[in-house]
């Protein structure tokens, strides 16, 4: 397809399980971001990256969190030990550096 | 720092009437603006965007939206509203130029409402 894809758009993980979240961008852009939507909130920002270099990651809630794009298109969130206050949508989205961003669906993360 | 505040959580409107969905933002440097459109389970849809130029922006789906940077408001409107426009609305701001992040601060959305 032509969008941003992520997967799994579902999943449910027990309070201290690590999860991967993954993100395939629009093929050719170079900025990619991921973003935390909780139930009833807009989108807060949580890392961007241009190419595979993790520019910054200043939304990052803790140590906990880790993101990355080894060869600048797939990328991966990953979150160990998971929290119940983790459990929120994970959304990414990829843009020609300067335009707009083009969202994927989102990741539903619930921590029993 | 950047913030945007939608002042409405909430919008119900009838078919066919006019809606109008307000959105203010507070950045100390030069703005992007956004809006976007979620509906059930689906990512963000791009609406519409104010780079520069012209302060009254066409966006799609006949929405509009007008930049007044006195009031440092960007206000979506709609003249007639349909069924299918029954989704949550968000607000963004995006400090320019800074080509190298051009990450976005969101609002907390307005859900509107279509009553037939």
């Amino acid at each position: 397809g032509a969008g941003v894809s992520q997967s799994p758009r579902y999943k449910v993980a027990k309070r201290g399980q690590d999860v991967a979240l993954r993100c395939d961008p629009i093929s050719g852009h170079v900025s990619l971001f991921w973003y935390q939507q909780a139930l009833g909130q807009g989108p807060e920002f949580l890392t961007y990256f241009q190419n595979e270099a993790q520019l910054d990651k200043s939304g990052l809630p803790s140590d906990r969190f880790f993101a990355e794009r080894p060869e600048g298109s797939v990328s991966t969130l990953k979150i160990q030990r998971t929290q119940q206050e983790d459990s929120a949508v994970y959304l990414c989205a990829s843009s020609l550096a300067g335009n707009e961003q083009y969202f994927g669906p989102g990741t539903r993360l619930t921590v029993t | 720092a950047q913030s945007v505040t939608q002042l409405d959580s909430q919008v119900p409107v009838f078919e066919e009437a006019p809606v109008e969905l307000r959105c203010n933002y507070s950045s100390s440097v030069s703005v992007y603006l956004f809006w976007y459109v979620q509906y059930p389970n689906q990512g963000l849809q791009l609406l519409l965007k104010y780079l520069s130029g012209s302060t009254l922006v066409k966006g799609i789906n006949g929405f509009e939206a007008e930049f007044n940077k006195s009031q440092t408001s960007f206000h979506l409107r709609k003249p007639s509203v349909h069924i299918s426009d029954t989704a949550e609305y968000f607000c963004a701001v995006g400090s320019r130029p800074n080509f190298g992040n051009e990450k976005l601060t969101f609002g907390t959305g307005t859900r509107l409402t279509i009553i037939p």
